[in-house]
């Protein structure tokens, strides 16, 4: 079945650094859609993707749509404390349902 | 907020019991998706249902089912309780119309079999 890795499993960073993460499939995806968790809460979307190669920004946000299809990453830009949580991806392809990474776990020291 | 809300919050249950979990989806949206999410884990797809019909299913047993109503909320029910599905059950709405679809998720129920 398709399977979703994301990278890193967890990252410590300092408040006002930058953050990159990626998600890499097995299987081409035509949407790609990136979430926030905090404990205790349900996913709260966060940029949805649906063409190869797109680039799309959220406030400090910006995620892409990989070329290969295969593929797609997000950027923080200025990290803050409420940037921690644990982030996900999800991919789906034509008449298939989503399927999400494991997560980026993210921790934002002062 | 996503308009999406689940009901109850939190859920104690023994083993072999049932359980019946509900979600309300957001207006204007057909579809809602079950998600099983186990702790430390990403969500995993249990079924999705559009227009009251089931539209696709994960890998999971048939003790797993689930209806959608007419106004498009949903229940999820599951039986003879098993204790590794004590986890946290998400619900997502989206419209479903074409290749592009958005989820929502509801905050959960989180459930625990002992």
């Amino acid at each position: 079945g398709q399977q979703l890795n994301q990278s890193p499993q967890s990252m410590f960073i300092q408040e006002g650094e930058d953050v990159s993460m990626n998600c890499t499939s097995s299987s081409i995806f035509n949407t790609w859609l990136w979430y926030k968790q905090e404990p205790g809460e349900g996913p709260v979307l966060l940029i949805a993707l649906y063409k190869a190669g797109e680039l799309t920004s959220n406030g400090r946000l910006t995620a892409q749509f990989g070329i290969t299809r295969k593929d797609s990453f997000l950027n923080i830009s200025a990290s803050i404390p409420s940037d921690v949580g644990i982030y996900f991806c999800a991919g789906r392809d034509y008449g298939q349902n989503f399927v999400f990474g494991p997560g980026t776990r993210l921790s934002v020291l002062p | 907020e996503t308009g999406v809300t689940q009901s109850p919050t939190h859920l104690i249950k023994t083993r072999g019991q049932q359980v019946t979990l509900r979600c309300s989806s957001q207006s204007g949206h057909n579809t809602v998706s079950w998600y099983q999410q186990a702790l430390g884990q990403g969500p995993q797809f249990i079924f999705q249902y559009y227009r009251e019909e089931e539209n696709g299913r994960g890998n999971f047993p048939p003790r797993f089912s689930g209806l959608q109503f007419p106004n498009y909320s949903s229940e999820l029910n599951v039986n003879a309780l098993e204790l590794d599905d004590s986890a946290l059950y998400l619900c997502a709405s989206s419209f479903l119309a074409g290749v592009q679809e958005t989820q929502y998720f509801g905050p959960g129920t989180r459930l625990l079999v002992l």
